[in-house]
């Protein structure tokens, strides 16, 4: 299963809603994980199963979808959320495949 | 507190080998699997390698199928990523990450800081 994302760079605003979206070549139900990556630290998962935040995840993270299509939603950047943001299928494992990320930089 | 704490990477030649291992704590290590995911430069993340808390199953990612092995030892409270055959394009970090259930990974959670390893002649 090949996992795709977009934007590859999304620029916004500390305060601005940020979508991202990752998208895999054949269902996988719910079977989807996010995960943040900040500079120099490892992935922290951030939502399973689609849409459960993890633990001790802040409620501005919330994600979205099944099947083909799913979607990450910050909605109030701030200054701590700039980061690269993977998702990654677990449907058909292994392998257990990531998508190619999304950077989200400061405007 | 859950801790993972990685260590075994290094520089090493075209060819060469490398055993990584991965330290746990703060929780029931036999009854939970394990994974190694690596991150090399200016790529996304890849998983490498899974075993099972009991150590009876592992999985491999066809890229270092033949080269890497995963193994546990449950007294110990540490999983090993023995690497032979390294090739260039093995240069990344490797994260060791916990799995939420015992037989098969399915998210990963939480990650250890990384080791890097740098194959380079």
């Amino acid at each position: 299963i090949v996992m795709t994302q977009s934007p590859a760079t999304l620029s916004a605003s500390p305060g601005e809603r940020a979508t991202l979206s990752c998208r895999a070549s054949q269902s996988i139900s719910n079977n989807l994980a996010w995960y943040q990556q900040r500079p120099g630290q490892a992935p922290r998962l951030l939502i399973y199963g689609a849409s459960t935040r993890a633990t001790n995840i802040p409620a501005r993270f919330s994600g979205s979808g099944s099947g083909t299509e799913f979607t990450l939603t910050i909605s109030s950047l701030q200054s701590e959320d700039f980061a690269v943001y993977y998702c990654q299928q677990y449907n058909k494992r292994p392998p257990f495949t990531f998508g190619p990320g999304t950077k989200v930089d400061i405007k | 507190e859950v801790l993972l704490l990685e260590s075994g990477g290094g520089l090493v030649q075209p060819g060469g080998s490398l055993r990584l291992s991965c330290a746990a704590s703060g929780f029931t290590f036999s009854t939970y699997a394990m994974s190694w995911v690596r991150l090399a430069p200016g790529k996304g993340l890849e998983w490498v390698s899974a075993i099972s808390g009991s150590g009876d199953n592992t999985y491999v990612a066809d890229s270092v199928k033949g080269r890497f092995t995963i193994s546990r030892d449950n007294s110990r409270n540490t999983v090993y990523l023995q690497m032979n055959s390294l090739r260039v394009e093995d240069t990344a970090i490797y994260y060791c990450a916990k799995d939420p259930y015992a037989a098969m990974p399915y998210w990963f959670d939480p990650w250890g800081q990384g080791t890097l390893v740098t194959v380079s002649s």
